[in-house]
């Protein structure tokens, strides 16, 4: 069965920590991993990785991906309140490309 | 955990013809769900937000006249494309909710991918 685990499902920091949210998958057939912001309604577009041990970089956000145990990471550094969001992990899979979420991080940036 | 569904995973339609997409939440009633559009470069626009048994809530821009949302009951909405043109191809994506509002945890569907020819 496919299926997509992000963890931890919560997570409370204070601002000037680093956090590290993780996401491993098992599909068929995988194409991308991309993640995403959720704050208010659609979910922001971060990442999308394709190829193993590729970081990719957004000012303070980072993400890589490890196709051989099969999961990812999302880095953010020096976080700030206006980072609290809701963070999803997506994978495209299969032949018709099917896209299966995570249940999501709930991240809370204390001041 | 919770699991959402849809139906059909893919589609592909004459143009001018109507297309149904199902979205269930298998194991947990739904207050909430939320209609998605997947664009290039995959960026997810939110169409509309459904809660059962009231009308739709569309995101501006968003015909409501066009794309046709059903609540009917707590495990089930529907999308209807109306009359679909090329240009309404896409991937659509629904989660579901069983808050109200956006920061409630959204269990997303697998996504129904249309082909309007």
């Amino acid at each position: 069965e496919d299926k997509v685990v992000q963890s931890p499902l919560s997570l409370v920091v204070h601002e000037g920590d680093t956090v590290t949210l993780n996401c491993s998958y098992e599909v068929t057939n995988f194409r991308s991993l991309l993640w995403y912001k959720q704050e208010k309604k659609a979910p922001t577009f971060l990442f999308m990785l394709t190829s193993s041990g590729i970081e990719k970089k957004s000012g303070r956000l980072s993400s890589i991906l490890d196709k051989k145990e099969l999961f990812s990471i999302l880095n953010i550094t020096a976080t700030q309140t206006g980072d609290s969001a809701i963070y999803l992990c997506a994978v495209h899979h299969g032949n018709n490309n099917d896209m299966r979420f995570g249940a999501g991080t709930r991240l809370t940036v204390k001041p | 955990g919770a699991v959402v569904s849809q139906h059909p995973s893919r589609v592909i339609c004459k143009s001018g013809t109507s297309v149904k997409i199902e979205c269930r939440s298998l194991d947990f009633q739904a207050t909430t769900m939320f209609w998605y559009r997947q664009f290039p470069k995959q960026s997810l626009m939110l169409m509309a937000t459904s809660n059962e048994g009231s009308k739709a809530t569309y995101e501006q821009g968003v015909e409501k006249d066009k794309f046709l949302i059903n609540h009917a009951s707590l495990t089930l909405s529907t999308l209807t494309v109306t009359s679909a043109h090329p240009e309404d191809s896409s991937f659509y994506i629904c989660s579901a909710s069983s808050g109200q509002g956006y920061q409630e945890t959204q269990y997303f569907g697998p996504g129904t991918r249309l082909l309007v020819l």
